[in-house]
């Protein structure tokens, strides 16, 4: 039931780029994206919704196929800040929210 | 504005030991949820409750009780503590359901020898 996560771990020089991947064999009403720095909460970056649309927050933008069951979040020109571990939530309408395993993503100088 | 509490912030039990971990949230949030996070197998959901007297299993309820008895708090208790349940806990609320953005509360670390 938990959506599947792609790569498990990146590392980055600042200003490269990255995607992380998320898909689920069940079909999805929403995909969520959070962000988790180490000994802290998860932290809320955005949602998209049925209707494949695509969403961006400064230099971090996401995309939903629903058809496929697939989000992907895209981060542009890195910085060390973005350093931390990312999680995709799904929901398939009736159903809770449930998380995958997480993305850890470091940024070096 | 104090958004999700969870008490408390760090816990040891012994084996058998029962304990309830709090979450309170002052934002007037009908639906709250429980997650436990283990290194490598990222958020995993315990119970929710989509409001008040209404609570519902996760993925890995085993061991867990909740309760919804008021909008604002909601309670997991670990009946008889196993070392397989040494985590940190997250509680988590949303003005409605789980298509909206969740709070996260700072969590609980909990272990169990």
């Amino acid at each position: 039931q938990q959506p599947v996560q792609s790569p498990q771990a990146v590392i980055l020089r600042e200003g490269e780029d990255a995607v992380i991947n998320c898909s689920s064999s069940k079909a999805l009403y929403s995909v969520h994206w959070y962000r988790q720095k180490h000994g802290e909460a998860p932290v809320f970056l955005m949602i998209l919704l049925k209707g494949g649309e695509q969403k961006g927050h400064e230099k971090i933008s996401a995309s939903f196929n629903e058809k496929k069951q697939q989000s992907s979040l895209y981060l542009t020109a890195s910085q060390l800040s973005y350093s931390g571990t990312y999680f995709c939530g799904t929901e398939g309408g009736n159903t809770p929210l449930v998380f995958g395993k997480g993305t850890r993503l470091s940024v070096i100088a | 504005n104090a958004g999700v509490t969870q008490t408390p912030k760090f816990q040891v039990l012994k084996t058998g030991q029962s304990m309830t971990l709090q979450c309170a949230q002052d934002m007037n949030h009908e639906y709250m949820s429980w997650y436990r996070q283990d290194p490598g197998m990222g958020l995993r959901l315990i119970h929710y409750s989509v409001g008040a007297g209404i609570t519902d299993q996760g993925e890995v309820p085993n061991g867990y009780n909740v309760s919804r008895s008021t909008t604002e708090d909601f309670p997991l208790r670990l009946l008889s503590a196993a070392p397989s349940q040494t985590s940190v806990y997250f509680c988590a609320s949303s003005p409605q359901g789980p298509r909206m953005p969740q709070h996260f509360g700072d969590g609980t670390r909990l272990s169990i020898l």
